[in-house]
């Protein structure tokens, strides 16, 4: 079955590095891609998002590089703050074009 | 206003008891979804409402029913639930269904099933 994956379940970095957090995705069908952030105790908030006839998108701070050849997706932060600290979710529109989310990736800002 | 707005933010009920979560959006969206949310796992798809119909139901128990009453609200109406029911329960909407913008996500329920 389709399938979309984190590499990390956890992601620890200090105030002001940058972050990266990646996504694997299984099904090749798949044309459209969302990355949430949802902090504790509130619903999903829309970062960013990229359509498969891309391979980069960029946003405030923010970029998301999508590799189609590996099925591979991924959200980079930039100047990371403890503000960003919270779990991310990547989804796409697999089956039935309806969201399928990943598992989440805890991001831990360290003062 | 960009907002999806769910009543109640809390709920605990008991097995027997009926209740009813309520969500309401006033961005024009014609697809309006419930998802399922457990402790430190990703939102799970319940419902897809599209025109005000039906599209989706995602082998849901019978004692989830969903209601969309007009093209601005949905409810989920509860009825003898399981311990095993209490979790986060997300409404979204987004423009059409099966269109790739995105979905917006109201602030949840959290459900507690004693």
């Amino acid at each position: 079955g389709e399938s979309v994956g984190l590499h990390l379940p956890t992601l620890s970095v200090q105030e002001g590095d940058n972050s990266i957090i990646n996504c694997a995705y299984s099904n090749s069908a798949s044309d459209y891609f969302i990355w949430y952030k949802q902090e504790s105790g509130k619903g999903p908030q829309f970062i960013i998002d990229i359509r498969s006839n891309m391979d980069k998108r960029q946003g405030q701070r923010v970029t998301v590089l999508l590799n189609k050849t590996v099925k591979h997706l991924s959200l980079q932060i930039a100047a990371t703050q403890p503000g960003d600290s919270a779990v991310y979710f990547c989804a796409e529109n697999g089956s039935a074009r309806q969201l399928t989310f990943g598992s989440g990736t805890q991001l831990t800002v360290l003062p | 206003d960009t907002e999806v707005t769910q009543t109640p933010k809390h709920l605990v009920m008991g097995m027997t008891n009926k209740k009813s979560l309520k969500c309401e959006q006033h961005m024009g969206h014609r697809a309006m979804y419930w998802y399922k949310q457990k402790a430190k796992k990703p939102p799970e798809l319940m419902f897809v409402y599209s025109y005000e119909k039906l599209s989706i139901n995602e082998s849901v128990p019978s004692r989830f029913s969903p209601e969309c009453p007009n093209s601005s609200l949905l409810n989920l109406h509860l009825h003898a639930l399981q311990p095993e029911d209490s979790a986060l329960y997300l409404c979204a909407s987004s423009q059409e269904e099966s269109v790739n913008t995105e979905a917006f996500f109201g602030q949840g329920t959290r459900l507690t099933v004693v």
